[in-house]
């Protein structure tokens, strides 16, 4: 059974600094990882799939690496609006979502 | 545009029923699945079950197999969840999502969730 872990749990940013998320799986994944944002009070949206490939409308800003296990959401110049909490998925098995990184400001 | 339009917040006491609603549009009922994700209160995200709304096969997670029931209407594109008795810790915040991936008869491969409804808060009290 795959097991997904996000670190840290609470990253305090300054608007405008680079934000590096993490994310770990216990078994490869080879490509088939997502990010979702979610905002409070709001639902999750989905930012980053294939590891790297941004979905629609999300900005330049917001980049994704990694294969395997080893996984790292970046947010080079964060704005106000990037605080949220920020979840890992898996696909390559079925769905399993990371606990979450929240972004705060710093 | 794509948009999921999920029915109103409800509040119920325990051992009550319960279907709440997931309305698609802007594509097509018949090319993408459906799932239901839940978040409990200050928690993560966990899918509960995935529903093809074309001939309604359904899959359920292993975690609420037994405990909610997903059903689906194609000709108005809408996904239900339900409950036959609620419990106290049924009590979250339930979200539905368009997929991406696909399925065979044996599993379900690379699903991974692209649009998402606005969510269902569901509070059981008694």
């Amino acid at each position: 059974e795959i097991v997904m872990t996000q670190s840290p749990a609470t990253l305090s940013v300054s608007p405008g600094e680079r934000a590096t998320l993490s994310c770990r799986a216990s078994q490869s994944v080879g490509s088939n990882l997502a990010w979702y944002q979610q905002k409070p009070g709001q639902a999750p949206r989905l930012l980053i799939y294939g590891a790297s490939t941004r979905a629609t409308g999300v900005p330049a800003r917001f980049s994704g690496s990694g294969s395997g296990t080893e996984f790292t959401l970046t947010i080079s110049s964060l704005q106000s609006e990037d605080f949220a909490v920020y979840y890992c998925q898996q696909y390559n098995n079925w769905p399993l979502f990371g606990p979450g990184t929240k972004v705060d400001i710093k | 545009e794509v948009q999921l339009v999920q029915s109103g917040a409800e509040v119920k006491k325990p051992g009550e029923s319960l279907k709440i609603s997931c309305k698609g549009s802007g594509y097509s009922s018949t090319s993408y699945w459906i799932a239901w994700v839940r978040q409990m209160p200050g928690k993560g995200l966990e899918w509960m079950g995935i529903i093809y709304p074309g001939d309604s096969d359904t899959r359920y997670s292993p975690s609420f197999q037994g405990q909610v029931t997903i059903s689906a209407d194609k000709s108005i594109n809408t996904a239900y969840l339900q409950w036959s008795s609620l419990k106290a810790s049924d009590t979250a915040m339930y979200y539905c999502a368009r997929l991406k991936g696909y399925c065979s008869s044996i599993s379900c491969y690379h699903l991974y969730f692209d649009y998402w409804g606005q969510g269902t808060l569901v509070t059981v009290s008694s």
